[in-house]
């Protein structure tokens, strides 16, 4: 059975704090994705990646960066973490040369 | 600038009603047009998808509606029920499945008993 996992479901941190957000995947699935989810606004595409160590910015990039050292996990990070930055993200993968996105349960992120 | 608008923001429908979602897009690279639906506390799963050589796909009571010319897909809901009350995301992506989704605002869609 497909399974992408983060590694909290709520996290509560300090402005200014550096965040890490974890995603493991257990498909091999090549590609993977970082959204964030705000009400009324849908998920928006913060980073993706379609191989280890590669990463290509998405529509909301600034703020974040990714890493990918291994194939089944991708990390969000929040370098310094803002109140703006308080959201529920949601991490996705798909195989090579499909299109069905799967995703995590997500974590809610919440910076005071 | 939003590329995938998507309406109504709410939807109430009586049980075994037709639900309807619609999404229009901008960007007319666009080639693969997803629904996705999300319970809450769960992240959002692919409902049913379509690419623009085609017009109409269906699956069980669930059909998208396409209209290449006026850049509109539409999600259709038959026979409704309360099971299918949830959040409703229409999306699209141009190139290939390496890239990522352009989201809707989402519908939050409720069927009556």
């Amino acid at each position: 059975d497909v399974k992408v996992t983060q590694s909290s479901r709520y996290l509560v941190k300090r402005t200014g704090e550096k965040v890490f957000l974890e995603c493991v995947q257990d498909m091999d699935h090549e590609n993977m994705f970082w959204y964030r989810q705000d009400p009324g606004l849908g998920l928006r595409l913060i980073y993706f990646s379609y191989d280890v160590k590669m990463k290509e910015k998405g529509d909301i990039p600034e703020g974040y960066s990714v890493s990918r050292e291994k194939k089944e996990r991708f990390s969000l990070i929040l370098e310094s973490a803002s109140t703006n930055q308080t959201s529920m993200y949601l991490c996705a993968s798909s195989p090579k040369q499909g299109d069905e996105q799967y995703f995590g349960p997500g974590t809610r992120l919440t910076v005071t | 600038q939003q590329q995938v608008k998507q309406s109504p923001q709410s939807l109430i429908v009586q049980k075994g009603g037709i639900s309807i979602i619609n999404c229009a897009y901008e960007n007319t690279a666009f080639d693969y047009f997803p629904w996705y639906q999300q319970f809450p506390g769960k992240g959002p799963a692919l409902l049913i998808a379509i690419r623009p050589d085609v017009s109409e796909k269906k699956e069980g009571r669930f059909t998208i509606s396409f209209n290449k010319s006026a850049k509109q897909f539409s999600l259709h809901i038959m026979d409704s029920q309360p099971g299918d009350s949830a959040t409703y995301f229409c999306a699209a992506r141009s190139g290939g499945g390496a890239d990522g989704l352009t989201f809707g605002k989402g519908t939050h869609l409720i069927i009556q008993p």
